[in-house]
């Protein structure tokens, strides 16, 4: 079982759609990271945190330490957010090497 | 800055051949890390390297080497490729910021062994 769980697998909306992706975790972690992948495949890093929420335009993320529990929101949805988006767990105590994946949330926005 | 730059961007090889890819960074980071990713599955640490003049295995090391050339270059040698590394590789690169880790990564190199 990976250590890190999205969902779901593969998202379809319309555009202007509220989006939510999920992402729990079973290890302590020191931060937490969402990744975006476009088509042509290059991966950008969105967010990292390790606490409440954080905002970058339309986009939202929010953990919960307790329940070991991330959400990324795409408020506003729009064809230019279709992408692969990862979850990435920094493991507690451990090297920051150790970087766990998340197998991604294929989303794909219509216009 | 172009940040993390991978060649080449695509490649076909037969099983058996050798060939490396080369990872630069200009962001002056410590850290550096070649990935694979395959369908079906997250990205697959192959090889780290903490700093110039280190390197260490991470998930999936073998049947590959590489070499921290110095603090800008990192690259992933395959010495006789097989076809279950046909795959896309990733090299990534990070300074620790306030002691968490934010990686930047190259566009990928598309790999097929035949």
């Amino acid at each position: 079982k990976n250590e890190v769980e999205q969902s779901p697998q593969n998202l379809t909306a319309q555009e202007g759609e509220f989006i939510t992706i999920n992402c729990s975790y079973s290890v302590g972690i020191s931060a937490l990271h969402w990744l975006q992948q476009h088509p042509g495949g290059g991966i950008v890093s969105l967010f990292m945190l390790s606490s409440g929420k954080k905002k970058h335009g339309r986009l939202i993320a929010t953990i919960n330490i307790q329940e070991k529990h991330s959400s990324l929101h795409i408020t506003a949805s729009h064809p230019r957010d279709s992408a692969v988006y990862i979850c990435v767990a920094a493991p507690l105590g451990g090297s920051n090497y150790k970087l766990t994946f998340g197998k991604g949330t294929l989303l794909t926005v219509n216009p | 800055n172009a940040g993390v730059t991978q060649t080449p961007k695509f490649q076909v090889l037969k099983t058996g051949q050798s060939m490396t890819l080369q990872c630069a960074q200009d962001m002056n980071h410590n850290s550096m890390y070649w990935y694979r990713q395959d369908p079906g599955m997250g990205l697959r640490l192959i090889y780290y390297s903490a700093s110039e003049g280190t390197t260490d295995k991470g998930e999936v090391p073998n049947g590959y080497n590489v070499s921290r050339l110095n603090k800008r270059e990192f690259s992933l040698r395959l010495e006789s490729a097989a076809p279950s590394q046909t795959s896309v590789y990733f090299c990534a690169s990070s300074e620790a910021l306030r002691g968490r880790n934010i990686q930047y990564f190259g566009a990928g190199t598309r790999l097929s062994v035949l």
